[in-house]
């Protein structure tokens, strides 16, 4: 079965500090691997997706996350913080052989981000 | 601008009360989702659907039904069964999971009064 964990309940960081969010994951072969941030009383939004290719991806607001193959990792980068980045981040998980790409969410890790 | 959209944004409940909460989009994704979130927690599916007409339990259904009559639709209709309703309810659609993987829409806050 495929699961998803997030360690870490809440992240906590001073603003410019380098951001890490991590993502373990459990899916036989190769999986597609998204993170998506959620705002107070908002939708969740994507932010970026491994699916082939360079380890290192970049995505939105100067995000970026590396996939690991032997450490089944997917953490979730950011150089500086800023404030404006205090939200929910949820790290998610679709095998490749689900041709319908129904996703695994993990269970979300609040980051504070303290001036 | 394609997107997903849920209405209404607050929904107040009485109890033994069913209510239902509207989901469209028009980006033309086949499946569509619906997810429960309480405070601070994350994402419990209460149901799915891949295909019109067709429609799936998730982890939670018990006091919760759905339809899908058309592709574009798919609300979710919040039963008297369901003991503890107050939540935050998200929808979602995909298509291509390789694109963005599920779209999101802004959400229904659902207090039971």
């Amino acid at each position: 079965a495929q699961s998803v964990a997030q360690p870490e309940d809440q992240v906590n960081v001073a603003e410019g500090n380098p951001l890490t969010v991590k993502c373990t994951y459990s899916v036989s072969g190769n999986p597609y691997l998204f993170w998506y941030v959620q705002y107070p009383n908002r939708g969740l939004q994507f932010l970026l997706k491994y699916i082939t290719g360079d380890n290192l991806v970049k995505g939105s607001y100067g995000f970026e996350a590396e996939f690991n193959k032997s450490q089944t990792s997917f953490h979730l980068k950011k150089p500086s913080a800023l404030v404006s980045d205090s939200a929910l981040y949820f790290c998610a998980v679709s095998p490749r052989t689900d041709s319908w790409g129904k996703l695994q969410f993990g269970a979300g890790t609040q980051v504070v981000v303290t001036p | 601008d394609g997107g997903i959209t849920q209405s209404p944004k607050y929904l107040f409940r009485k109890e033994g009360q069913n209510v239902t909460l509207s989901c469209e989009q028009n980006l033309n994704h086949d499946a569509m989702y619906w997810y429960r979130q309480d405070p601070g927690q994350g994402l419990r599916l209460i149901y799915y659907s891949q295909i019109v007409n067709d429609f799936q339990k998730g982890d939670i259904a018990e006091g919760y039904s759905v339809s899908r009559e058309k592709k574009e639709s798919f609300p979710l209709t919040v039963t008297s069964a369901q003991k503890n309703p107050t939540a935050f309810y998200l929808c979602a659609s995909s298509g291509q999971v390789t694109n963005y993987g599920y779209t999101f829409g802004s959400g229904t806050r659902l207090t039971v009064v």
